[in-house]
């Protein structure tokens, strides 16, 4: 089955800079990749999907690549601001069904 | 506008005793539904989706159940709870199709003692 890593746990981040996170998954490349903001007590809320034949997305501060030769998705956000600290989760989809699996997230901080 | 609903938002039970979290959507039409748990500092885990009215596929077999009695209603049911049964329970909906994002609700936030 498919396996998700998030391989930071969490990121600390000088204010102004550009926030990188890592999603990796290990077998076959998905459709479609998307990527979710929580944070605490609240429900996820969806940010950015990218599709299997799309290099690179952008949504104002936000950038995703997707690479399917290294099975990675760089999630970046320029100008970084506090307001921004949250835990940011990847997800993909299962080939076969109606459903989404997610990693673990990452949580980033960004110190003013 | 579509919207989700879900509770109650805190639910602290006894050890043994029964579960129901209901989860309803405004605003859209034979959405696909979700139920997910996160426990403390990880990801979440499907325990349950719907494609549609009466149809439940189970991802984690444990002693948790799911309906869906109505197109935008999803209970998760649970006859006796464990201790491992505590956690931050969500329910989300997409629209049919595969490539589309996922709506969260507020969430339950379960303790069992």
């Amino acid at each position: 089955s498919q396996k998700i890593e998030q391989n930071s746990e969490a990121l600390n981040i000088q204010e102004g800079k550009t926030a990188t996170l890592t999603c990796n998954y290990t077998n076959y490349s998905p459709a479609y990749l998307q990527w979710y903001r929580q944070d605490p007590g609240r429900g996820p809320v969806f940010l950015l999907l990218i599709r299997e034949n799309e290099k690179e997305k952008r949504k104002e501060r936000l950038k995703v690549t997707f690479d399917t030769t290294l099975k990675q998705s760089l999630f970046h956000i320029t100008a970084s601001q506090p307001a921004d600290s949250a835990t940011y989760l990847c997800a993909l989809d299962e080939s076969s069904a109606s459903k989404i699996i997610f990693g673990s997230g990452t949580r980033l901080s960004i110190r003013p | 506008s579509q919207t989700i609903h879900q509770w109650p938002a805190t639910l602290v039970q006894p050890v043994g005793s029964p579960l129901s979290l209901e989860c309803t959507v405004e605003g859209t039409s034979n959405p696909n539904l979700y139920w997910y748990r996160q426990a403390a500092g990880r990801g979440l885990q499907l325990l349950f989706y719907s494609v549609g009215i009466g149809q439940i596929s189970s991802e984690v077999p444990q002693n948790l159940s799911a309906s869906r009695p109505q197109d935008r209603q999803f209970i998760l049911s649970s006859k006796k709870l464990l201790l491992s049964d505590s956690g931050f329970y969500l329910c989300a909906w997409s629209v049919q199709g595969k490539d589309y994002e996922q709506f969260f609700g507020p969430g339950t936030r379960l303790t069992v003692l």
